[in-house]
């Protein structure tokens, strides 16, 4: 079966722009969660939604990020004003959420904000 | 200081030797353990996870888990040039709907 898409593969931006990223979870799965992977660091928790709620948003660095998800499927997660420090590779992940303990990957978004 | 440390190499290793990769963390309250795979320019897809402290094999991977010390390892036997890749531990403290808290990786080089 199809695995988790992600949309654009690669963004190239100016700095103060906004952009948006879209995640095509796995059909089923309820748990979806944005990471964030910048040169020599791991993944970056940023935020995670059960259905179509999120519980946590701990992990987004400022009120220039915010995501959505409708109908418990695609999600898009958007930064406004775009920063050069925005630079990353964003991830998104999901899995069929209580109890499970596999997050399955995509192939993530290559961010570059000149 | 991070919650979870790992060195990120580059470690080079020969076709056939035996690979040992690690992490250390400093938050008693995890208690699942994974290590996940990335190839470059590819998401990250999970190889091993494990609970109690103790080791567990799968092919020729083998997961160790020390609490007492809150460290971890991977070791992957006969490491072939396949095995080139970015190792990420990561772990969290409650299984599900719960983020994971993902060391930097350690980039393994496996020559032929």
């Amino acid at each position: 079966g199809a695995g988790v898409s992600q949309s654009p593969s690669n963004k190239v931006t100016e700095k103060g722009k906004d952009v948006e990223l879209r995640c095509d979870p796995i059909s089923g799965h309820t748990a979806l969660y944005w990471y964030r992977q910048s040169l020599g660091q791991g993944l970056e928790f940023l935020i995670y939604f059960q259905g179509n709620s999120a519980p946590d948003k701990s992990g987004l660095p400022s009120d220039r990020f915010s995501a959505e998800r409708t109908g418990g499927s695609v999600s898009t997660l958007t930064i406004q004003r775009t920063q050069q420090e925005d630079s990353a590779v964003y991830l998104c992940a999901s899995s069929f959420g209580q109890g499970a303990y596999e997050q399955y990957f995509g192939p993530g978004t290559r961010l570059t904000v000149t | 200081q991070k919650e979870v440390e790992q060195d990120p190499g580059p470690l080079s290793v020969p076709e056939g030797a035996i690979v040992s990769l690690n992490c250390t963390y400093s938050n008693s309250a995890f208690q699942y353990f994974m290590w996940y795979r990335q190839y470059s320019r590819k998401g990250p897809e999970l190889l091993m996870y494990t609970y109690s402290s103790g080791n567990k094999e799968d092919g020729r991977f083998t997961a160790q888990v020390d609490k007492s010390s809150k460290y971890i390892s991977l070791f992957i036997r006969d490491s072939q040039p396949s095995d080139s890749a970015t190792y990420l531990c990561a772990m969290t403290m409650v299984m599900g709907f719960q983020k994971l808290v993902f060391g930097t990786g350690t980039r393994l080089l496996v020559s032929p």
